[in-house]
């Protein structure tokens, strides 16, 4: 089955600063990326996804970028605010009707005033 | 419109003990999701229903079980609990049908002793 490994598990930026969080998977088969933000104690929710047929999305603060042959995406958090802390989630869609998706581990994100 | 609803918020029980998690929810939405959240961990896949009617088993599906009642509600079902089942639970739907993005509930902190 798929694997998503997410890296770093830890990071703290300063306020204004520009955030990169990297994550990699294994089935080439999969098409979707999606990534979500954890508030303390909240449910997860999406905040930016991408497709296979597309490098780069933007919105925002937020752009996802991918690369299909080295089988990695990153989301980057551009001019950085206190707000922004949270643990951010990465996944990786498995093709099938259900769209399954295998999550990395999460990072902590904390920006600094 | 609601989302997605989870009942209960809170649950202690006692090694042995059995439970139900219920879910629903009020978007129309023809998949719906059980994950299970432990530190580090990220969120792993327990049980999924593409659509009524049907069930397949996710990465974790050991010591549960589901039922999809209907289009809105999934039901997890802890037969004899055990304290490795201590977790956070979350319910998530999405619309299936090429759309992606998975909608989730408040969750169910769950403690077995």
């Amino acid at each position: 089955g798929e694997n998503v490994e997410q890296h770093p598990s830890t990071l703290s930026v300063q306020e204004g600063d520009s955030a990169v969080i990297k994550c990699t998977y294994s089935d080439s088969a999969s098409n979707y990326f999606p990534w979500y933000k954890q508030e303390l104690g909240k449910r997860p929710q999406l905040i930016i996804d991408i497709r296979s047929n597309v490098g780069e999305k933007k919105d925002q603060r937020i752009a996802v970028t991918l690369n299909k042959t080295a089988k990695h995406f990153s989301l980057h958090i551009t001019e950085t605010q206190p707000e922004d802390s949270a643990v951010y989630f990465c996944a990786a869609s498995v093709t099938g009707s259900a769209r399954q998706l295998t999550f990395g581990s999460g990072t902590q994100l904390t920006v600094l005033p | 419109n609601a989302g997605v609803t989870q009942t209960p918020k809170f649950q202690v029980l006692k090694t042995g003990q059995s439970m139900t998690l219920q879910c629903a929810q009020d978007m129309n939405h023809n998949s719906m999701y059980w994950y299970r959240q432990d530190p580090g961990m990220g969120l792993r896949l327990i049980y999924y229903s593409a659509s009524e009617g049907t069930t397949d088993k996710g990465e974790v599906p050991n010591g549960y079980n589901v039922s999809r009642l209907n289009k809105r509600e999934f039901s997890l079902r802890l037969e004899s609990a055990a304290p490795s089942q201590t977790s956070v639970y979350f319910c998530a739907s999405s619309l299936g049908q090429g759309s992606n993005e998975q909608f989730f509930g408040p969750g169910t902190r769950l403690t077995v002793l």
